[in-house]
């Protein structure tokens, strides 16, 4: 069973940073593409990352362009995303997910706020 | 940046209803489109792929239909599970989604 499990999230203030981690098992992880999707409370689906197999390729959304980095070790079946310079409308539910969307995890949820 | 432009956003619909939603790509994006089916609380669940291809497991009422910048998700006859939030995904370039159709109980 292809498992994809979300981790790092939590309350930050604004300005402040987190790094969320994705821990893949029952797929051949190092063949696929991932992305990572976030959702803000109560709104819809935003694309916010890419990260190629062989990680020579990476896209960002505009929004967190400069301030996301998206990064993966294929030794230990995971995906990362560090989150700097948090601001309140950051805050959202983010998944991680195979680029083409046939997996993803639950979530983690990242609430920026004083 | 390509946009994603869904429609309707609230869709009123009974069981038995056929239903359709229509996704608009601001520039053509070939087949390079995906339907997702999302539920409270849950990640979203691939339904379409390719713009009509069916993901393994999906009932076949689901069905995707359009090229180039027109995209249409059917669903032939609405069931109780359906009842949920439809979001259209193109990655031809980067990967936009639509807003999404929220499909409620008439």
């Amino acid at each position: 069973e292809v498992q994809l499990v979300e981790s790092g999230g939590g309350l930050v203030q604004p300005g402040g940073s987190l790094r969320l981690s994705c821990a893949a098992s029952g797929l051949t992880f190092r063949t696929y593409s991932m992305t990572w999707v976030r959702q803000a409370p109560g709104k819809g689906l935003e694309w916010v990352s890419y990260i190629n197999s062989g990680s020579n390729t990476i896209f960002y959304a505009d929004s967190v362009k400069g301030r996301f980095t998206v990064s993966r070790d294929n030794a230990k079946n995971s995906l990362y995303l560090q989150l700097n310079s948090l601001r309140a409308e950051d805050t959202a539910v983010y998944y991680c997910a195979t680029w083409g969307g046939n997996y993803w995890g639950q979530g983690t949820l990242v609430t920026v706020s004083s | 940046d390509i946009q994603m432009t869904q429609s309707p956003s609230t869709l009123s619909a009974s069981v038995g209803d056929r239903v359709t939603i229509t996704c608009r790509a601001s520039l053509s994006i070939s087949t390079w489109l995906a339907w997702y089916q999302q539920k409270p609380g849950k990640a979203p669940k691939l339904l379409i792929y390719k713009a009509s291809s069916l993901e393994s497991g999906v009932p076949s009422r689901f069905s995707g239909s359009g090229s180039g910048t027109e995209f249409t998700l059917t669903i032939s006859s609405l069931q109780p599970d359906d009842f949920a939030t439809y979001y259209c995904q193109q990655y031809n370039s980067y990967g936009t989604f639509g807003q999404g159709t929220k499909v409620e109980v008439k």
